[in-house]
């Protein structure tokens, strides 16, 4: 599975787009992107993915270049429960699927 | 259920102790996994289930631990003989679908050998 690169730690003022990055510049033409964070204490939670369109759900949006190795997460309006790890992932949509590293994640700070 | 329930919450352990931690996914959902989260860290693969089937167990990182899922739902992943260096959280998801919606967690549990 292809391998991701994220930034340790963003911060972001309350209110404002919060904008997490993520490289996956070996990604395969049938894996997907996911994202899911992570508050203390307890797991990961999705929040969004995509294949090769943008996209959007009540929770954040899903830029994915044209190019597919890189994409953006996009919280709209940061709040302060938003401060959370980010992971930005790569899987297939069959049996390998679920075996991917989440690596460290992005620490987003959402401050008041 | 509403959501992936995991027992115990927290889980002491004396060293050489062997361990249950119990995982009941959403109703329905096919696929589970275990994924161990040290300290600090983001969660690593340890074992995959569809249904009762082990498809993957390349995560496991010794013969001491151990999975199963007899009847497709309900999980237990084992650890014997444990060791300091088996703490850590540890998290079970499950998936209605593989790979294509996400999966969804429970709280893990956290295992503290003394």
């Amino acid at each position: 599975d292809a391998k991701t690169t994220q930034p340790t730690s963003m911060d972001c003022a309350e209110g404002r787009a919060a904008n997490l990055p993520c490289n996956h510049s070996t990604i395969s033409g049938n894996e997907y992107v996911y994202w899911y964070r992570q508050i203390h204490s307890q797991g990961p939670q999705y929040i969004i993915h995509g294949l090769k369109n943008n996209e959007t759900n009540e929770m954040a949006s899903l830029i994915i270049t044209e190019d597919r190795k890189s994409s953006t997460l996009i919280l709209p309006h940061a709040t302060l429960r938003d401060t959370a790890v980010y992971y930005c992932i790569v899987e297939r949509g069959d049996t390998n699927a679920g075996k991917s590293t989440f690596g460290d994640g992005t620490t987003l700070t959402v401050k008041p | 259920g509403a959501g992936v329930s995991q027992s115990p919450r927290y889980k002491v352990a004396k060293r050489g102790q062997d361990v249950a931690l119990r995982c009941d996914p959403i109703s329905g959902h096919v696929s589970l996994f275990w994924y161990q989260q040290a300290l600090g860290q983001g969660p690593e693969f340890l074992t995959y289930f569809q249904n009762e089937a082990q498809l993957d167990k390349s995560g496991l990182p010794s013969d001491r631990f151990f999975a199963e899922r007899p009847e497709g739902s309900v999980s237990t992943l084992k650890i014997q003989r444990t060791q300091q260096e088996d703490s850590a959280v540890y998290l079970c998801a499950s998936s209605l679908v593989l790979g294509i919606y996400g999966y969804t967690f429970g709280s893990g549990t956290r295992l503290t050998v003394v």
